[in-house]
């Protein structure tokens, strides 16, 4: 069974320019998880998909992020315009079941780097 | 805010040796708590989680204990191998509010295991 994917593995970008995050979660998850490290800080939650509506996106850091999950599959998360801060993995990650005691797995991640 | 914690942001140790990772969380109403491994360019991996109502968990070759007078919660792995250096994360799941899932990390902490 594939794992979590996610594309690309890596991104380096202008400052002010757009960029695309993809993650295909493990077929037949409902639950996908959007999170990020920034250098040296920890793993921060972003936002939560159940199938295709947003379960909390408390995480989202502002209105430069936009993620979607359009026919409840695979996911996107867009930053626009990109700021130096943005710099950092992004991880996503699913889950067949809501709930508080369910195994999330984890994609590789994205490395972005804005410049 | 609520928060989980680590002591200790580097580990060396020798291999054969048992290795302890130690993590602090500051939200009493925690109620689920996992240790992730993370390998260099791949994603968090689980590998072992534990309940409020437990204060010890085992697996093979790795131990998690709860200490829930005093915040704090332990990874022990026993006879730690090369292939166990890695970054360990501990995390906390679902304490309470609307959204399940929601996964609060800590720092991290690097584990290196010598030949």
């Amino acid at each position: 069974e594939a794992g979590v994917t996610q594309f690309p593995s890596h991104s380096v970008i202008e400052k002010g320019q757009t960029v695309t995050l993809r993650c295909d979660p493990i077929s037949g998850h409902d639950n996908l998880y959007w999170y990020r490290r920034v250098m040296g800080k920890e793993i921060k939650f972003l936002l939560h998909f159940v199938k295709e509506s947003k379960q909390d996106e408390s995480g989202m850091p502002n209105n430069r992020f936009l993620a979607e999950r359009t026919g409840g599959t695979y996911s996107t998360l867009k930053v626009q315009p990109a700021e130096l801060e943005d710099s950092g993995v992004y991880f996503c990650a699913s889950s067949p079941l809501a709930g508080a005691y369910n195994e999330q797995f984890f994609g590789p991640g994205t490395r972005l780097t804005v410049l | 805010g609520e928060s989980v914690g680590l002591h200790l942001p580097t580990l060396s140790v020798q291999e054969g040796d048992n290795s302890i990772i130690n993590c602090a969380y500051s939200n009493s109403a925690s109620d689920y708590f996992i240790w992730y491994k993370q390998e260099s360019g791949k994603g968090p991996q689980f590998i072992i989680d534990i309940r409020s109502n437990m204060d010890k968990r085992q697996g093979q070759r790795v131990t998690v204990l709860l200490n829930k007078t005093v915040k704090h919660l332990s990874l022990q792995i026993a006879a730690t191998q090369p292939g166990d250096s890695a970054v360990y994360f501990c995390a906390e799941n679902g304490a309470g509010g609307t959204s399940y899932g929601k996964l609060t990390f800590g720092q991290g902490t690097i584990l290196t295991v010598h030949p």
